[in-house]
């Protein structure tokens, strides 16, 4: 299995909604990546766990809250957010995340989120 | 510090013509280079790379693309378009330390005319 997926594929909530967006793989990669894609824009760093452990937060709002409950699943908590959040998450994975050899980065298909 | 630049935004190009999408990067260690292509709606999908060896890496479908390192260039190539790559390229720059980070250019909107 090559694959990474993402769920759902679009989400529709309100400002004061809570929704969760999920990714999962089955490649026994240990790094997996939060971006967030604006359109025509590039996707931008949200966040990286490495080992289950979040090893980079890029100054992301607190009401986005990650959560890597095994080294499989990757989870986006959504809480109180703002119609600018509006956007194109993509889930990545990759062997490792540590120093010394670059590890290609294997994209999911993304969950476009809208915000009213 | 990295950085990666797309020269153009857009390309509108005619079906069967050949195309050169530009990208040059800045690092100050070793890189990594890839290529993804965007198809409207949709996730990123990696199109070629460049981790190591050959300087000349090629897709499947048609693409190559040249590492030149004197000139920090990593252009993309196709000898004749189809309708059906008209979609957003990004080229993007790789970083082995901690962190695995991948650094993206601004995009090259490719626009395929019949």
């Amino acid at each position: 299995d090559t694959e990474v997926t993402q769920t759902p594929k679009h989400l529709v909530m309100g400002m004061t909604n809570k929704k969760s967006l999920k990714c999962e793989q089955h490649m026994g990669h240990r790094a997996m990546y939060w971006y967030k894609q604006k359109a025509k824009k590039p996707p931008e760093l949200m966040f990286v766990y490495s080992y289950e452990k979040l090893s980079i937060n890029e100054s992301v709002p607190s009401r986005f809250s990650p959560e890597c409950p095994n080294s499989s699943l990757l989870n986006l908590h959504l809480h109180a957010l703002q119609p600018e959040d509006s956007a194109l998450y993509l889930c990545a994975s990759s062997q490792g995340a540590s120093g010394g050899v670059y590890n290609e980065q294997f994209f999911g298909p993304g969950t476009r989120l809208t915000v009213l | 510090a990295q950085s990666v630049t797309q020269l153009d935004s857009q390309v509108p190009v005619f079906e069967e013509a050949p195309v050169e999408l530009r990208c040059n990067y800045s690092s100050s260690v070793s890189v990594y280079l890839f290529w993804y292509v965007q198809y409207p709606n949709q996730g990123l999908q990696l199109l070629l790379k460049y981790l190591s060896g050959s300087t000349l890496v090629e897709s499947i479908n048609g693409f190559e693309a040249e590492f030149n390192k004197s000139q920090t260039s990593f252009h993309l190539r196709k000898p004749s378009v189809h309708i059906s790559d008209t979609a957003e390229y990004f080229c993007a720059v790789g970083r082995n330390n901690a962190g695995n980070m991948l650094t993206f250019g601004g995009g090259t909107r490719l626009m395929v005319k019949p």
